[in-house]
């Protein structure tokens, strides 16, 4: 399985601002997954970040709002921007173990935006 | 969508009891995975089934699929206090390895 963390493990921001959480994985992997579980919700996909390519977002979302990263196989980042108190969420990165088949995630950011 | 459903919503049991949680999902699919969620944290991953499998086990953990009605469930043994989590069940079909989760189940084992 793969070791993942994730920064910052959680935080408070004013609306407006932009936040950005970092993803690093103990292992080269060729996509890394960002997800959203707002409260008492499940996860949705938010995007999917292959190193050396624009990430690939689902509907709903835009990259404009989540800014994502991919400079290396260990390491992503994604930005929530111009936050509001609607973008409050635990923000979380996957990535599949030595197959394509078992996702693994890190510990979340929890975020929440007064 | 593949999104799968698991019922029931919250399952409150004492402990040394089992407990069955079941999903539902729309699409074929590759394969389904269980996760457990421990109060707002991280997913730790349970289980992965494949298509072509009916059932499987890891220690006090069951899980069986059921292709042809779409369904999964998950049954944890001798339930303990420390198994009181949110469980999800996730599916993952076609070729973009995308997984699509469930609302979950809240599992409350009483001491």
């Amino acid at each position: 399985s793969a070791v993942i963390s994730q920064k910052p493990s959680r935080d408070i921001c004013q609306r407006g601002t932009s936040l950005t959480i970092q993803c690093q994985v103990d292992s080269q992997v060729t996509m890394m997954f960002w997800y959203r579980q707002q409260p008492g919700q499940s996860l949705t996909l938010i995007a999917t970040a292959n190193q050396g390519s624009e990430a690939t977002y689902e509907s709903g979302f835009v990259i404009d709002k989540f800014p994502i990263s991919r400079p290396n196989l260990t390491f992503s980042t994604l930005t929530v921007s111009n936050m509001s108190p609607e973008d409050s969420s635990i923000y979380l990165c996957s990535v599949f173990g030595g197959g394509k088949e078992t996702q693994y995630f890190g510990p979340g950011t929890r975020l929440l935006v007064l | 969508s593949q999104q799968g459903e698991e019922d029931p919503q919250a399952l409150s049991i004492q402990e040394g009891e089992n407990a069955t949680m079941n999903c539902s999902y729309k699409t074929s699919i590759n394969n389904l995975q269980w996760y457990r969620q421990n109060s707002g944290r991280g997913l730790v991953h349970l289980i992965l089934i494949r298509s072509n499998e009916r059932e499987k086990h890891s220690g006090r953990l069951r899980v069986t699929l059921d292709t042809s009605k779409k369904s999964s469930s998950l049954l944890i043994t001798a339930s303990r206090a420390a198994d009181t989590a949110s469980y999800f069940c996730a599916v993952s079909g076609g070729s973009n390895y995308k997984l699509t989760f469930g609302k979950g189940t809240l599992l409350t084992v009483n001491p």
